[in-house]
This record gives C-alpha cells, sequence and structure tokens, in this order.
C-alpha cells in the first residue's frame, strides 16, 4: 500500500472525447509523474509536477495536460482521445524534487479503453 | 538514445527453483537502475535500486540483482521461487536527459509452475 490513489479505476470514452483522470498523492509529496502504460509495454514517461508548475515532459502531445493542487491531488487531461490512447494511466508521487527517481510510489493506475 | 532491454516476455520457473530475470540497458554515464514489480490489477513497486554503491544490490521478498558495468547488465535474481512471486517484472534506468524520468523495459511476466 503505497498511499497514492487512483479515480477512476476503469473508463471507457469514444474517440474525440475529452477524459480527466485523478491521483490522490501521499500528503508531503510535493512532485506527482503520470505515465502511460500501453498492452504488453513498459511505463511511459508522459510528464512531472512540482509544486504545481510542470517541471519536465516526455514525448506526449499537448493534448495530454495536467495540474496539480495544493491538497497533493493531481489531474491528467487529455483531449480529442485516440484509439490509440487506451492504456494504463499511472501515477507516481515523490516526496521530493532531488532524486525523485528513486523515491516514486505509484498508484494502482487507470485503465482507459478508447472505442 | 537511452534503452532497456528485457529478454524474454515471458519466464517460467518451477516453484522452489532459481529465478532469473535479465535486464540491459544503454547509458554512456553510470546509470541509475530499478526492478519494479506489477501484480494483476496493482501499480508498480520498487523491488530494489542501484545508485553507484555496491554492485549487488539486495531488494525486498528475497530479491537480488547485480550491478555488471562490462555487460551493461543489471539482472534479477531469486534462489527459491514462491507462488506469490507470479507478477510482471520492469526494469528501468533513469533517463540522463533528468533524473526523475525513468527509461522502461517492455517487463517479464513471471510465471511459476506448481
Amino acid at each position: 500500500e503505497t498511499g497514492v490513489t487512483q479515480s477512476p479505476t476503469h473508463l471507457i470514452k469514444t474517440r474525440g472525447q475529452q477524459v480527466t483522470l485523478r491521483c490522490s498523492s501521499q500528503s508531503g509529496h510535493n512532485t506527482v509523474s503520470w505515465y502511460q502504460q500501453a498492452l504488453g509495454q513498459g511505463p511511459q514517461f508522459i510528464f512531472q509536477y512540482y509544486r504545481e508548475e510542470e517541471n519536465g515532459r516526455g514525448n506526449f502531445p499537448p493534448r495530454f495536460s495536467g495540474l496539480q493542487f495544493p491538497n497533493y491531488s493531481s489531474e491528467l487531461n487529455v483531449n480529442a482521445l485516440e484509439l490509440d490512447d487506451s492504456a494504463l494511466y499511472l501515477c507516481a508521487s515523490s516526496p521530493d524534487r532531488e532524486g525523485t527517481v528513486e523515491t516514486q510510489y505509484f498508484g494502482p493506475g487507470t485503465r482507459l479503453l478508447v472505442l | 538514445a537511452q534503452s532497456v532491454t528485457q529478454l524474454g516476455s515471458h519466464v517460467s520457473v518451477s516453484e522452489g527453483a532459481l529465478v532469473l530475470l535479465r535486464c540491459n540497458y544503454s547509458s554512456s554515464v553510470p546509470p541509475y537502475l530499478f526492478w519494479y514489480v506489477q501484480y494483476p490489477n496493482q501499480g508498480l513497486q520498487l523491488l530494489l535500486k542501484y545508485t553507484s554503491a555496491a554492485t549487488l544490490v539486495k531488494g525486498i521478498n528475497g530479491f537480488e540483482a547485480e550491478f555488471k558495468k562490462s555487460e551493461t547488465s543489471f539482472h534479477l535474481t531469486k534462489p527459491s521461487a514462491h507462488m506469490s512471486d507470479a507478477a510482471e517484472y520492469f526494469c528501468a534506468v533513469n533517463s540522463m536527459d533528468s533524473n526523475y524520468q525513468l527509461i522502461w523495459g517492455a517487463g517479464t511476466k513471471l510465471i511459476i509452475k506448481p
């Protein structure tokens, strides 16, 4: 049990729609990272937020955006959904900015299916 | 570009047998290396990490991994497999571009035969 929760657990959307996924980090964790894990693959880094600002981004288009709130919750928003967006979306929180690679705690994920 | 290769998408061993999951990485600088485990319908849990200290790293649940720079490998082992070890295992390396970004392997599903 990492103390990181995500909602919803499963979601079905149609192509072109927009979706918002939510993550609740552990109290005191100022850094949150989001990953996309397609079926049969390892996670792909989407972006990271530190104290409510984006401070790193992977190779994902602008229609993937995020927000981080002062209460240690965060959101991943995806606009204009495409079939290839179907995946497990994971968030991971860290208690500090430096050395965050060592201390990421993952939530159980949200499984998104785009039809 | 950095990459992580996990040899074998599925590995099957008998209960009580040695577990060996292979990971090779490419990095021109000393890396941080990680093994994570993912149980069905759960998130990723850190098993162990290498951060340029001892080359033999011990983790949770009896797993350990050895960093071999000459072979660019970080294989995961456990002397005796248990049914509860059945899961998917991911090897990852930190990105040279940023400390917070991990480059992941495709994963190896470990199957334990009774």
